[in-house]
């Protein structure tokens, strides 16, 4: 089973700084989801990659594959993006799987 | 509605009471996901459906919980004389297809056993 930590565990800062949130995971693996959780509400998928990176947005996720290794950046952050950042991964590598979820990250964001 | 749809939202049962959870997919999305998270833990995986084959029933914790999809869209997750220990957000995912595939969500059902 695919291992996954994530860091940091808890994050507060400053609207408008830039966040950076790490994954990694121990098993190879054919792609990596970032997902958010809003208090209370569903889960949201944010992106979906298997290798380099990805915008949309202000986000970006990047992906380096040979170190296991991915990170979610968040630019000029806004209140509204406080919620929790789970990294996920195929649960035995592969492509018909399903995830195994990092434990998350608790973002807020202070106007 | 277009997204995934989980019934009840909220359930609160009894210990040793048979408990029953459903999940509507999107219409067409051929795999679907059972997830159950613990208050303050990320989801962990339970089950898979590819239509209405169960692939992959590794993540069950008991023989009491038990998860079907008749006939390839509609999915119900039982669990049989529920214990405190089961209460969780049980949480249903869906996909278009098989293979590396963006999941989509539920707002899944917060059982809590009294």
């Amino acid at each position: 089973k695919n291992e996954v930590e994530q860091s940091p565990q808890n994050l507060t800062a400053q609207e408008g700084e830039f966040i950076t949130i790490n994954c990694s995971y121990s098993v190879g693996i054919s792609a990596l989801h970032w997902l958010q959780q809003h208090p209370g509400g569903g889960i949201v998928s944010l992106f979906m990659l298997s290798s380099g990176k990805k915008k949309h947005g202000r986000l970006i996720a990047t992906i380096n594959i040979q170190e296991k290794h991915s990170s979610l950046h968040i630019t000029a952050s806004h209140p509204r993006d406080s919620a929790v950042y789970i990294c996920a991964v195929p649960y035995s590598g592969g492509g018909a799987d399903g995830l195994t979820f990092g434990k998350g990250t608790h973002l807020i964001i202070q106007p | 509605g277009a997204g995934v749809s989980q019934s009840p939202r909220y359930k609160v049962a009894k210990r040793g009471q048979d408990v029953a959870l459903r999940c509507d997919p999107i219409s067409g999305h051929v795999s679907l996901f059972w997830y159950q998270q613990a208050l303050g833990q990320g989801p962990e995986f339970l089950t898979y459906f590819q239509n209405e084959a169960q692939l992959d029933k590794s993540g069950l914790p008991s023989d009491r919980f038990f998860a079907e999809r008749p006939e390839g869209s509609v999915s119900t997750l039982k669990i049989q004389r529920t214990q405190q220990e089961d209460s969780a957000v049980y949480l249903c995912a869906s996909s278009l297809s098989v293979g590396n595939q963006p999941q989509h969500f539920g707002d899944g059902t917060r059982l809590s056993i009294l």
